[in-house]
């Protein structure tokens, strides 16, 4: 166990409806990553935030949005839902520094209909 | 852009075998990570390497880094089949944000 949660595990919505994804981080980490993985695919990276500003953006469009909280806990918030966006997604905690070990939650699994 | 290619994607070996995978990135990193994902799981972290020449050894598995040639390699050695799984490098780029870049995985099968 990594000490990252999730929630919810699974969800199902509809094309154009919005949605928040949950992530509490491990008790100490201040750093937070959100990940995007399709099936058969590796991981690919949406956004992190440190102490509550976003430290970095991947190629996703602005409809991807976080947020981090005073305690380091995170949401991911995607608007206008389309079928692409059902994947897995993933959660990493870190405590910022060189080594950077990233750990991942359980995930949440999106289905777009 | 970075980019980080594994070779190869899939493996299919017996019990009791030695097999070695590959890992290229095509830009300059010092920091590669090594991770497992079982089917409907998370990552769990396998190993850091973090300077070239870099060999961490855990069980049946031993990762190396040579920052020179961009190149990571996982050995597994007399493979048991509780290894299956997909196995994924991934590398923080120099310079930027501190974000990995994954590999596509190399899904292993160990057959008895």
């Amino acid at each position: 166990e990594t000490g990252v949660t999730q929630s919810p595990t699974h969800l199902i919505k509809t094309r154009g409806q919005q949605v928040t994804l949950r992530c509490s981080s491990q008790s100490g980490h201040n750093t937070v990553s959100w990940y995007q993985q399709a099936l058969g695919q590796g991981p690919q990276f949406i956004f992190q935030y440190y102490r509550e500003e976003e430290n970095g953006r991947g190629n996703f469009p602005p409809r991807f949005s976080g947020l981090q909280f005073p305690n380091y806990s995170s949401e991911l918030n995607v608007n206008a839902l389309e079928l692409d966006d059902s994947a897995l997604y993933l959660c990493a905690s870190s405590l910022a520094g060189y080594k950077n070990i990233q750990y991942f939650g359980a995930g949440t699994r999106l289905s777009v209909l | 852009e970075l980019k980080v290619e594994q070779n190869p994607l899939f493996l299919s070996m017996q019990e009791g075998k030695n097999y070695t995978i590959y890992c290229n990135y095509s830009t300059t990193s010092d920091r590669l990570y090594w991770y497992r994902q079982d089917p409907g799981k998370s990552l769990e972290s396998l190993f850091v390497l973090l300077s070239n020449g870099a060999v961490k050894q855990e069980g049946r598995l031993m990762a190396s880094l040579d920052t020179k040639a961009r190149l990571s390699t996982l050995h597994i050695t007399a493979a048991v089949h509780d290894l299956s799984a997909t196995y994924f490098c991934a590398v923080i780029p120099q310079g930027g944000s501190e974000k990995l870049v994954f590999g596509k995985g190399m899904k292993l099968t160990v057959n008895p």
